[in-house]
């Protein structure tokens, strides 16, 4: 079963505008979220994570927010970039219990000049 | 290269054969994961290593996968009796800091895309 879910598959922005991709997970035990961004036929580079005991990561023009209580995460990205344009995966992962990340199936974002 | 090395790029096999996956971790990285994507899907978890032993193999499907790590550097992922269920992009990353932490610095490979016929 999908613990994490994506559930937009792809996203249009416009250069300049904010692009905001989401995810839920059900797995109350996850305590601990990434987000990846995937270019075609290169593997997924680490981009931001956010640990449970936060609500809001801030990274250049990528923030995270956490909403435990909706066990729903966001990543905003401002301005959004053509060069942003990629598939991008949340993973969450429960620290005291195991190595797996658990990955959403991804949202492809197209940044349009 | 200083990146993480996956070999073969591709590899195409008949049902019911035997592969071997290498992934050639960046020098000095204790931690290495395997993950595989198939196709619509996000990456799903197989194994950690944690220098030469497998940490966490909970995500290997059945019997007929298993990975080894003899010197704590170069991993191989092995395939027995491959099904055509078995096809998919199989990643590997490897990571100066261990454990779920370890994702934060973790450089993923291209993966080798596997294709069972």
């Amino acid at each position: 079963d999908q613990q994490v879910k994506q559930n937009s598959p792809s996203l249009s922005v416009q250069e300049g505008r904010i692009s905001i991709l989401n995810c839920d997970y059900t797995n109350s035990m996850f305590d601990y979220f990434l987000w990846y961004k995937k270019y075609p036929a290169e593997g997924p580079t680490f981009l931001i994570s956010i640990s449970s005991i936060k609500d809001k990561n801030e990274d250049g023009r990528f923030t995270v927010f956490l909403n435990k209580s909706a066990k729903h995460l966001s990543l905003h990205i401002v301005p959004s970039q053509p060069g942003d344009s990629a598939v991008y995966f949340c993973a969450a992962s429960a620290i005291n219990s195991g190595y797996a990340l658990n990955f959403g199936k991804g949202t492809s974002l197209l940044v349009t000049p | 290269g200083a990146g993480v090395s996956q070999t073969p790029s591709n590899k195409v096999t008949e049902k019911g054969k035997y592969v071997e996956l290498r992934c050639d971790p960046i020098s000095g990285h204790t931690a290495l994961y395997w993950y595989r994507q198939s196709l619509g899907q996000g990456p799903e978890f197989l194994i950690y290593f944690q220098g030469t032993g497998a940490a966490d193999d909970s995500g290997l499907p059945n019997d007929r996968f298993f990975a080894v790590r003899p010197e704590g550097s170069v991993s191989t992922l092995k395939i027995q009796r491959t099904e055509r269920g078995d096809s998919a992009v199989y990643l590997c990353a490897s990571s100066t800091r261990t454990g779920v932490l370890g994702y934060t610095e973790a450089f993923f490979g291209q993966g080798t895309r596997l294709t069972v016929v």
